[in-house]
């Protein structure tokens, strides 16, 4: 069965520095792939969704990129500020349509 | 404006003892999510409407029931909670199924069993 591993350790970034998390799938490559952002307590929100034929998708600072021969995904966010502290979580499309999610990667950007 | 809105935020129940979460849209979306997320890990679908049509996990267990008695609303109803069922529940809504649709996310209910 499918499974997504995104790096469980929080990732350290100063701010103005690009942060880049990964998200690794392990069998069949999804058509779709997305990225949410959750803050503590709530739920998750809705950032980018690319498709396996596209190899990179821009929003504002975010980047991200599918790369189906290495099953990889990365998430860039260009000039991170303090206010995009959070975890980072893909979630990638199965064959019931629906979404399988990773665990997420928690992101703290430092002053 | 449009969302999903989850009530109530926090829940105290008892073991044993039931329990409903609610959820209500104003996006008109036809799919409705739960999901149990604990403590850093992935969320986990418990089921999912598609419109009127109920779909479960077939790993969700028994204990767990919903309801969507119309478009806007869906209820989550745990029979008999036990100490593991202790979670944030999640209820999300999307346009149509598939991958290639973003789901919203409500706030969610953090249910404590004591």
């Amino acid at each position: 069965s499918q499974k997504i591993e995104q790096n469980s350790e929080a990732l350290n970034i100063q701010e103005g520095k690009t942060a880049t998390l990964t998200c690794n799938y392990t069998n069949y490559s999804p058509a779709y792939l997305q990225w949410y952002r959750q803050d503590p307590g709530r739920g998750p929100v809705f950032l980018l969704l690319i498709r396996e034929n596209e190899k990179e998708k821009r929003k504002e600072r975010l980047k991200v990129t599918f790369d189906t021969t290495l099953k990889q995904s990365l998430f860039h966010i260009t000039a991170s500020q303090p206010a995009d502290s959070a975890t980072y979580l893909c979630a990638l499309d199965d064959s019931n349509y629906q979404l399988i999610w990773g665990a997420g990667t928690k992101l703290i950007i430092k002053p | 404006d449009a969302m999903v809105i989850q009530n109530p935020r926090y829940q105290v129940t008892q073991f044993g003892k039931p329990v409903t979460l609610s959820c209500s849209q104003t996006l008109n979306h036809n799919v409705m999510y739960w999901y149990q997320q604990k403590s850093s890990q992935a969320p986990k679908l418990l089921f999912h409407y598609y419109d009127k049509d109920f779909n479960n996990e077939a790993d969700t267990p028994d204990n767990f029931q919903s309801r969507r008695p119309n478009t806007s609303f869906c209820f989550l109803d745990i029979r008999s909670p036990g100490l593991g069922d202790a979670a944030m529940y999640l209820c999300a809504t999307s346009r149509d199924a598939g991958g290639d649709h973003e789901q919203y996310f409500g706030p969610g209910t953090r249910l404590t069993v004591t």
